[in-house]
Order: C-alpha cells, then sequence, then structure tokens
C-alpha cells in the first residue's frame, strides 16, 4: 500500500529565505508526483506535476525533483513571500488513486 | 485546464441530517473524484464517480452513507446522510486531465 510523508509538518520562516520542502513515498512504481498548495480552508491548487520519468520541473520561483529510486521528492521555494504561506501537498499517482501526505505548514513571516 | 464549482463552500448542520453538495465543471469529464480531507489529515478519496454507472467506493465508504449521483458529464454530487460530529471534515471534488483539479472545498460541521 502506497504512503506518503512530508516533512517537516510545519515550518516557519522570514521572507526572503529559500527553503526546501520533503515529500517521500514506499511505493517507486508511479505514474507521477504533483505538488499542490492548500489555503486555509480552500481547496488545492497545483503547482507542479513531474511524470515518472521526469527529474524535475520548473515553475517561477518553484523547482520541483524527483528521485523514483529513493522515492523521494523536494520542491524548493526561491526567496519566499508572505503570500507563500500555505499548506503544501503531494500526491502521488500510480495502480491506485491518488495518494496524498498531510502536508507541511508553511508559514513566511515578513 | 478544468475550472470546477463547489457549492456549498461551508455549512454548519445538525446531526442526523444529510447535505449534499455539488459540483460543476467547465468541461466534460469521465470521472469525477469526491474525496474527504479530517482536521489536521491528508485528503482521502471517498469513491470515483463515472458518468452512467454506478460510483466506485473506496474501503470504508459505503454507498448508504455518502450516496452520489452522476447525471452527465459535468456535474456530480455527493450527500452525507445521517451526519454525526465525526463527519466534519472538507469535502472536495476533482477531476484529472493530466494534472489534478479541485473544487473549492465544502467545509461541514456537524453539531
Amino acid at each position: 500500500k502506497q504512503e506518503v510523508t512530508q516533512i517537516p509538518a510545519a515550518l516557519s520562516v522570514p521572507e526572503g529565505e529559500n527553503l526546501v520542502l520533503n515529500c517521500s513515498f514506499t511505493d517507486s512504481a508511479i505514474y507521477n508526483l504533483q505538488w499542490f498548495r492548500q489555503d486555509p480552508g480552500k481547496g488545492l491548487t497545483s503547482l507542479l506535476l513531474i511524470q515518472s520519468s521526469q527529474r524535475e520541473q520548473t515553475s517561477g520561483r518553484l523547482n520541483a525533483s524527483l528521485d523514483k529510486s529513493s522515492g523521494r521528492s523536494t520542491l524548493y521555494i526561491a526567496a519566499s513571500q508572505p503570500g507563500d504561506s500555505a499548506t503544501y501537498l503531494c500526491a502521488v499517482s500510480g495502480n491506485t488513486p491518488l495518494v496524498f501526505g498531510k502536508g507541511t505548514r508553511l508559514s513566511v513571516i515578513a | 485546464s478544468a475550472v470546477i464549482s463547489q457549492k456549498p463552500s461551508r455549512d454548519i448542520c445538525q446531526r442526523g441530517t444529510s447535505l449534499t453538495i455539488q459540483c460543476q465543471v467547465d468541461s466534460q469529464v469521465t470521472m469525477m473524484f469526491w474525496y474527504r480531507q479530517q482536521p489536521g489529515q491528508s485528503l482521502t478519496l471517498i469513491a470515483t464517480a463515472n458518468q452512467g454507472s454506478e460510483a466506485t467506493y473506496e474501503s470504508g465508504f459505503v454507498i448508504d452513507k455518502f450516496p452520489i449521483s452522476r447525471p452527465n458529464l459535468t456535474f456530480s454530487t455527493l450527500t452525507v446522510s445521517n451526519m454525526s460530529p465525526e463527519d466534519s471534515s472538507i469535502y472536495l471534488c476533482s477531476v484529472e486531465q493530466g494534472t489534478a483539479f479541485f473544487g473549492q472545498g465544502t467545509r461541514l460541521t456537524v453539531v
């Protein structure tokens, strides 16, 4: 059974810092991995999708990497801003429906 | 991309009653997914709704508690029946078109 773990559960950083969020999964037989952002009480917004054959994807200040063999992904956020404060979720897609981690709650302090 | 309108955005309900959540997609999709997110937890898939057939429920979820309708390729409803405080969660609908798109979520509080 696929399990997804995200570390840390919460993170607080001053504005301008670069930061890394971690995601690990137990079954490497995945089709893709996605990173989402969730604002309090809201739905999810897709940030990046990495296909299983890819190593990384970039969008603006966000860069996500995937190491399928070791079951790990990282989300790198450059020059963090208060508007980046949210919960970040990763999810993997394989032979089962999307499996989500519990998320990392990020606070960027001005 | 897909745009999903979900309503209501939030509701406070009495135990023993039922609430129906609606999701409207701006394009035709074969499958729609319903998730539950309990406080402090991650998203858990409740069921997959296909147009013209019965929904497929995940382990731990049953049709009597969470009946789903899928009358056409752009619309679906999820009903949370005979509610108890343990049903207090955020409920989300989703579609997949390459990547996953989500509705805004329904925050349900059962008192």
